[in-house]
C-alpha cells in the first residue's frame, strides 16, 4: 500500500511565487525523501530529513518534517518555470529497504 | 555524479514475447531496484537486488524476473509480455538499502501491442 501522499495533486503557480507542497504518511519512519521528476524522465533526489530532524534547507527548498502528524512539506521559493515537474516523497520506514512513494504533485510554474 | 543507464527509451514488443530491459549504473553500489509507474499508481517496486546473484521481491513482482550477474548490471525480464505490462520502468540504485537517495535512470517507455 501507498504511503505518502502528497497534496494537492496539482498546483499552479506564477513565477516567483512560492510552492507549497505536503506529504502524509502512515506508519513510523526512518526518513522521508523528496524527488521530482520532470516529464518523461526519470526522479532526481532533492533532499532527505531523518525522523530526529525538524528542518531541512537546500538552496531554494526548505522540507519540514512533523512525526507527530506524519506530515512534511516541501517549499520551494521564487519559483522559476524550470521547476514544473512532479514531486514525489518517498518515506523509508522500519523495513529498512523499501522506499514508498507517494503519488506525487504535480506543479506548473507559468512564466 | 551517480550515472544510472537504461538501455532503451522506448521499446514496443508484442505480446508473448520475452522482453529485457537492461540498467548499468556506474558508482558501485549495492543495491539496484526495478520500479514501474504507471499514471495514478505512482512508482510500485518489482524487485530489488543488495547483492551480485540476489534479489527480493517487491510490491508487483509477477511476471517479471531479473538478473543481476555483475554489480554494476541488474535486467528486467518480462518472461511472457503482456499488454497489462506496457508501463514506464524506471531502473535505480543507491549505496545503502533506505538510508541514502536513489538514483534515478531516465527510464524505459515500453509498449506491448
Amino acid at each position: 500500500s501507498q504511503q505518502g501522499e502528497e497534496d494537492p495533486q496539482a498546483l499552479s503557480i506564477q513565477e516567483g511565487e512560492n510552492a507549497t507542497m505536503n506529504c502524509s504518511y502512515k506508519t513510523s519512519i526512518n526518513n522521508l525523501q523528496w524527488y521530482r521528476q520532470n516529464s518523461g524522465r526519470g526522479l532526481v533526489h532533492l533532499i532527505l530529513i531523518r525522523s530526529n530532524e525538524r528542518e531541512k534547507h537546500s538552496g531554494r527548498l526548505r522540507v519540514t518534517l512533523d512525526t507527530s502528524k506524519k506530515s512534511s512539506s516541501l517549499l520551494i521559493t521564487a519559483s522559476r518555470a524550470a521547476d514544473t515537474a512532479s514531486y514525489f516523497c518517498a518515506t523509508a520506514g522500519g523495513s529498512n529497504y523499501k522506499l514508498t512513494f507517494g503519488k506525487g504533485t504535480l506543479l506548473t510554474v507559468n512564466p | 555524479d551517480v550515472k544510472v543507464t537504461q538501455s532503451s527509451r522506448y521499446l514496443v514488443k508484442r505480446t508473448g514475447e520475452k522482453v529485457f530491459l537492461e540498467c548499468v549504473q556506474d558508482m558501485d553500489h549495492e543495491n539496484m531496484f526495478w520500479y514501474r509507474q504507471d499514471p495514478g499508481l505512482g512508482l510500485r517496486l518489482i524487485y530489488f537486488s543488495y547483492d551480485v546473484k540476489m534479489k527480493e521481491k517487491g510490491d508487483i513482482p509477477e511476471g517479471y524476473s531479473v538478473s543481476r550477474e555483475k554489480k554494476e548490471r541488474f535486467s528486467l525480464i518480462l518472461e511472457s509480455a503482456s499488454t497489462n505490462q506496457t508501463s514506464m520502468y524506471l531502473c535505480a540504485s543507491s549505496l545503502l538499502l533506505g538510508s541514502q537517495p536513489q538514483h534515478f535512470g531516465d527510464g524505459t517507455r515500453l509498449s506491448i501491442l
